[in-house]
């Protein structure tokens, strides 16, 4: 199956600096998603990003699929940033059926005050 | 926003013992499926569903696992003799022509 990789796997910033978050996959992919891993344990979406770039707020995004990466920035981080990031991936199925997800290991981002 | 719900937030229940975890996707989602994330590991997929049968299945989910659709709004995963190593969080997910959105998870504990 198709091999998600993502780095750091941990990173530590003081509130106000900037990061950058990697995810780099083995294959093709019809879907890419990046998730924001809270305290308590939920997935919240942040992009839906198959290809392209998209901005939310201090939140951008770049997909480059014919390189097999994506790329999450985070600017002027807060310590509500901190938690697990999540790529995740979905191979082509057959037909016009949507399959699983794959999931990178996350990288922790820790925010200090 | 429409949300995927989950009940119960959390179970604790002993070994060998049955489960039902449950799920309400959103409304108009056509594709449903359940992940789990065992402490401090990545998320897994275990089954997907569309079109009220099984689509793709992991090796995780063998037969102590089902899943139904019993009715237009409820979407059940079930563990039938629960071990130790299914203690996990539980997360289902409903998707929309390729994005997936996912519940607040229920956690399971198995003593």
């Amino acid at each position: 199956g198709i091999q998600v990789e993502q780095s750091p796997p941990d990173l530590i910033l003081q509130e106000g600096a900037n990061s950058t978050l990697r995810c780099n996959f083995s294959d093709s992919v019809n879907n890419l998603q990046w998730f924001h891993q809270n305290p308590w344990g939920q997935l919240i979406n942040l992009f839906y990003i198959p290809s392209g770039t998209k901005q939310n707020g201090r939140l951008s995004a770049t997909t480059v699929a014919t390189e097999r990466y994506s790329l999450l920035y985070i600017s002027s981080s807060q310590t509500t940033d901190s938690g697990v990031y999540f790529c995740a991936v979905e191979e082509p199925a057959g037909g016009t059926s949507y399959g699983k997800l794959t999931f990178g290991q996350g990288t922790i981002l820790t925010v200090h005050p | 926003e429409p949300e995927v719900t989950q009940t119960p937030s959390h179970q604790v229940t002993q070994m060998g013992q049955e489960v039902i975890l449950r799920c309400v996707p959103i409304s108009n989602h056509l594709y449903f499926y359940w992940y789990r994330q065992i402490l401090g590991q990545k998320v897994e997929f275990l089954v997907s569903f569309y079109n009220n049968e099984i689509s793709e299945k992991s090796e995780i989910f063998d037969d102590q696992f089902s899943v139904e659709r019993p009715d237009g709004s409820n979407f059940t995963l079930k563990i039938r003799s629960t071990k130790l190593e299914d203690s996990a969080m539980y997360f289902c997910a409903s998707g929309w022509f390729g994005e997936q959105y996912f519940g607040p998870g229920t956690r399971l504990t198995v003593t």
